[in-house]
């Protein structure tokens, strides 16, 4: 099945400055990558997510890069905010029927400093 | 538009008894995805239920079951527990089948400790 690495597992970054999440998969059959933020409390909620048939896509302050051959993507955050700090996920799946659902990575808690 | 609602938030049990949690999607949704979340494992995929169907299954042991009904409310039943079962089981509903076709919404989560 499919294995998501995501490093780093903590980041702490001053408020104003950029923060970069990495995940690599294992399964090169996958093809849709989403991304999700975990406040403290709450579920998960999708922030941003990318197909295999796009290489980049960004939403205002957030990007996603998906590098298909070395099977990795990152999630990129501009101008962080407070309102940045929390744990983020990266996941994979494959949309042609696959029996596991999404694959997340282990997080990474995300520490904007004022 | 409510979002998805978890029952109980909070629970605890004993070894070898059994629970059940219950989830309602938001309106509309058909497709009802359960994971489990732990500090050591993260998120892990349990089972997708679309249309009352079981349509995928993780790598779970046979005492975690589930249910979808008419009205597309789950529940997830969990017997003989176990002191590594204790969790935070997450429901995730979404408009169409296959967790990976598109955004899944979570619920806050049911936090089980088993003692």
């Amino acid at each position: 099945g499919e294995n998501v690495e995501q490093h780093p597992s903590t980041l702490s970054v001053q408020e104003g400055d950029s923060a970069v999440i990495k995940c690599t998969y294992s399964d090169s059959a996958s093809n849709y990558f989403p991304w999700y933020k975990q406040e403290l409390g709450k579920g998960p909620q999708l922030i941003i997510d990318i197909r295999s048939n796009v290489g980049e896509k960004k939403d205002q302050r957030i990007a996603v890069t998906l590098n298909k051959t070395a099977k990795h993507f990152s999630l990129h955050i501009t101008e962080t905010q407070p309102e940045d700090s929390a744990v983020y996920f990266c996941a994979a799946s494959y949309s042609g029927g696959g029996a596991d659902g999404l694959t997340f990575g282990k997080g990474t808690h995300l520490i904007i400093q004022p | 538009k409510a979002g998805v609602t978890q029952t109980p938030r909070y629970l605890i049990k004993t070894r070898g008894q059994q629970v059940t949690l219950s989830c309602s999607p938001i309106s509309g949704h058909r497709s009802v995805s359960w994971y489990q979340q732990t500090p050591g494992q993260g998120l892990q995929f349990l089972f997708e239920y679309f249309s009352e169907t079981q349509r995928n299954k993780g790598n779970f042991p046979g005492r975690f079951s589930g249910r979808q009904f008419s009205n597309s409310r789950s529940e997830m039943n969990v017997s003989t527990l176990e002191l590594g079962d204790s969790a935070l089981y997450l429901c995730a509903s979404s408009s169409i089948a296959g967790t990976s076709t598109g955004e899944l919404f979570f619920g806050e989560g049911s936090r089980l400790t088993v003692l």
